[in-house]
């Protein structure tokens, strides 16, 4: 088993849709969630940074941490074509700890 | 903010000679830097953490004779490819995180293509 599963996509939407994007977990030692953007041919961007389960929100962007269920979910709303990129979830264990990375969901917001 | 920046974003290189890829943290300082190498479509896949200090950890698979790490400073580490070969053209990512947070911040990453 992985130790961490993310649909790659691609997925497409229309420019308002809100976008559900999801990883599963198994390592319990995870104890930090985050979810960065990356667009073509450039580093990652971090979007949502979370430590506890439950959700929280920023401006379009609402990040969904169950720990119990090992899931983490971004959500995005109001889509724009801007958001046009790649994905992705990463966890690590602790401070100054490396990070893992899921394979990275490519989004795609059509006008 | 936390901004990390990386240098140069792209080279070319013939094959059998070195490239040096810089990455610095600009305003913060950072006792840990990681880097990734990442082929198109792909994840990031973790090479090695570079310890302000001390030698690098690597991970299981990395030739660390053929990819050397230097943490010099708390703001900068640098990776170099020695005797690159066209296998090695790659996306070479940084990041680093404040002191030992859990936030990784990256660099804008760099383009290698070996000739």
């Amino acid at each position: 088993q992985k130790e961490v599963e993310q649909d790659p996509g691609p997925l497409s939407v229309p420019e308002g849709a809100i976008v559900s994007l999801n990883c599963t977990y198994s390592n319990s030692a995870f104890q930090y969630f985050m979810w960065y953007r990356q667009y073509s041919r450039k580093g990652p961007e971090l979007l949502m940074y979370t430590y506890s389960s439950g959700n929280k929100e920023d401006g379009r962007f609402t990040a969904q941490v169950d720990k119990s269920s090992k899931y983490i979910s971004l959500f995005i709303r109001d889509s724009q074509p801007s958001d046009s990129a790649t994905y992705l979830c990463a966890f690590t264990t602790g401070g100054g700890n490396k990070l893992t990375f899921g394979t990275g969901t490519q989004l795609k917001v059509e006008l | 903010g936390a901004v990390v920046s990386q240098h140069p974003s792209r080279v070319i290189c013939k094959s059998g000679t070195s490239v040096k890829i810089e990455c610095r943290s600009l305003d913060f300082q950072a006792t840990t830097m990681f880097w990734y190498r990442q082929f198109p479509k792909q994840s990031l896949m973790l090479m090695a953490t570079s310890n302000e200090g001390s030698k690098a950890t690597y991970e299981q698979g990395v030739e660390k004779d053929k990819f050397l790490i230097n943490h010099a400073s708390l703001t900068l580490s640098t990776l170099t490819v020695t005797s690159a070969h066209p296998e090695d053209s790659s996306f070479y990512i940084c990041s680093a995180s404040r002191d030992l947070g859990t936030e990784a911040f990256f660099g804008q990453g760099t383009r290698l293509t070996v000739v």
